[in-house]
């Protein structure tokens, strides 16, 4: 098993520019997320999936979309890309409701909007 | 709003030296804490605590939970450089959802030889 996996692992933007972060996972999970970890401020929920088909806002979902056509994948955009964007992005997954079981981590993207 | 807090927000130790990392929580309807670390990369899962499990010990790593003063710690005894690390904290979000964590922003644990 591969478990979570994030694509690409780096990227580097323009401002006003656009990009797709993919995670995938091959546990079947239900749930996914997408969190975003800048210094000193941990890891802050950006939107989250609880099935295939279905997408919700977390604490900072401004700037961001979201789709989970597939119930393996869980894609981020970012239509116009800001500076404030600049983060270390981490996709998770868990199997059922994320309180009663551990989610477990991709590997992370760093991204750079210049 | 749901709130997590740990402290403190970074700590230097000596190889050998035991550690106590803290997290308190302000939720509704308390369903679980989980601990976490993270290294150079995502956070690796260490414990979950729950009203039926309020202590968990994983080699030199020990947690404890006190649900009437609404905190846990983490424990590392004889601590190592490979013990470095961020530790996260986190509790499902209130409103009656667990769909989602809130996390702490982490202790920054460095160990030195």
């Amino acid at each position: 098993n591969a478990g979570v996996t994030q694509t690409p692992k780096f990227r580097v933007l323009k401002t006003g520019q656009s990009m797709t972060l993919l995670c995938a996972q091959d546990m079947n999970h239900e749930y996914m997320y997408w969190y975003r970890q800048d210094p000193g401020m941990g890891l802050r929920l950006i939107h989250y999936s609880v099935g295939e088909g279905t997408t919700a806002k977390g604490e900072v979902p401004d700037g961001y979309n979201v789709s989970r056509l597939k119930k393996q994948n869980f894609l981020l955009g970012l239509e116009s890309a800001a500076p404030s964007q600049t983060s270390v992005y981490f996709c998770a997954s868990s199997p059922l409701a994320g309180g009663q079981y551990e989610q477990f981590f991709g590997p992370g993207t760093r991204l750079t909007v210049l | 709003e749901d709130k997590v807090v740990q402290s403190p927000l970074s700590l230097v130790v000596h190889e050998g030296d035991t550690v106590t990392l803290n997290c308190s929580y302000e939720v509704t309807n308390f369903r679980s804490l989980l601990w976490y670390k993270q290294e150079k990369k995502a956070p690796t899962f260490l414990f979950m605590l729950t009203s039926s499990g309020i202590e968990k010990k994983s080699g030199r790593l020990s947690s404890i939970l006190d649900k009437k003063e609404l905190f846990s710690i983490l424990n590392i005894t004889a601590t190592q450089t490979g013990d470095s690390a961020i530790y996260l904290c986190a509790a499902p979000d209130l409103g009656g959802s667990n769909y989602k964590l809130t996390f702490g922003k982490g202790t920054l644990l460095t160990v030195n030889p």
